[in-house]
């Protein structure tokens, strides 16, 4: 059974430049999770999606994140415009339901100069 | 507030050796999560253990969640180990908390 794939594994861009990153989760999981991960630090949650509904983005900076699940499969998470402190692996992660155990993708590193 | 710390921050192993990592959590948990996260960056699930023990290989971990922590033990350890320990819990209304990780070193 194939895990959680995400695209691209690394992008570099310009600031003010928009980036978007995408995550097909493990088939059949209702759930999926965006996650930031900093250097030095564990992952922290941008927001988690019950099927195509978007719940739990308290953390997901909304002036210039955005982040959408259509029909409930992948999801797109879009950054626009880029700043410097938006360098960071970001994680895409799915589980049967809220509270099952969770699987993460390989994240997608960016760097933003 | 809620918290979840891990120890040691840092540990070199002897290639063969044994060690135990120590996740303490500041309250009751629904969930209880540990993954390696290799040098490449993949966070690779070990196990899913709320409360109890259970084995994988060189691997295994407990949690006693009445008294709020949990262990992970590896034995005879191999390069292939290292990385960072990642150990994440589920508090009642709550997304899953990482720790600040143990970064193991094995060398050979």
């Amino acid at each position: 059974e194939a895990g959680v794939v995400q695209s691209p594994r690394y992008k570099i861009i310009e600031k003010k430049q928009p980036v978007a990153f995408w995550c097909n989760p493990i088939s059949g999981h209702n759930t999926l999770y965006w996650y930031l991960q900093n250097l030095g630090q564990g992952p922290e949650l941008l927001i988690r999606y019950e099927n195509e509904e978007a719940v739990d983005d308290s953390q997901l900076p909304k002036d210039r994140f955005s982040a959408e699940r259509l029909k409930g499969v992948d999801s797109t998470l879009k950054i626009q415009p880029a700043e410097l402190g938006d360098s960071a692996v970001y994680l895409c992660a799915s589980s049967l339901y809220r509270g099952y155990e969770q699987y993460f993708g390989p994240g997608t590193r960016l760097t933003v100069t | 507030g809620i918290q979840v710390e891990q120890s040691p921050p840092d540990l070199i192993l002897q290639e063969g050796a044994n060690s135990t990592l120590r996740c303490n959590f500041s309250d009751s948990v629904n969930n209880l999560q540990w993954f390696h996260q290799n040098p490449w960056g993949q966070l690779i699930n070990l196990f899913y253990i709320p409360s109890g023990t259970k084995q994988n290989g060189r691997l295994s971990a407990t949690t006693v969640a009445t008294e709020r922590y949990s262990l992970l033990y590896i034995s005879s350890s191999q390069t292939t180990d290292s990385g960072v320990y990642f150990c994440a819990v589920t508090f009642p209304g709550t997304p899953l908390v990482f720790g600040k990780g143990t970064r193991l070193s094995v060398i050979a």
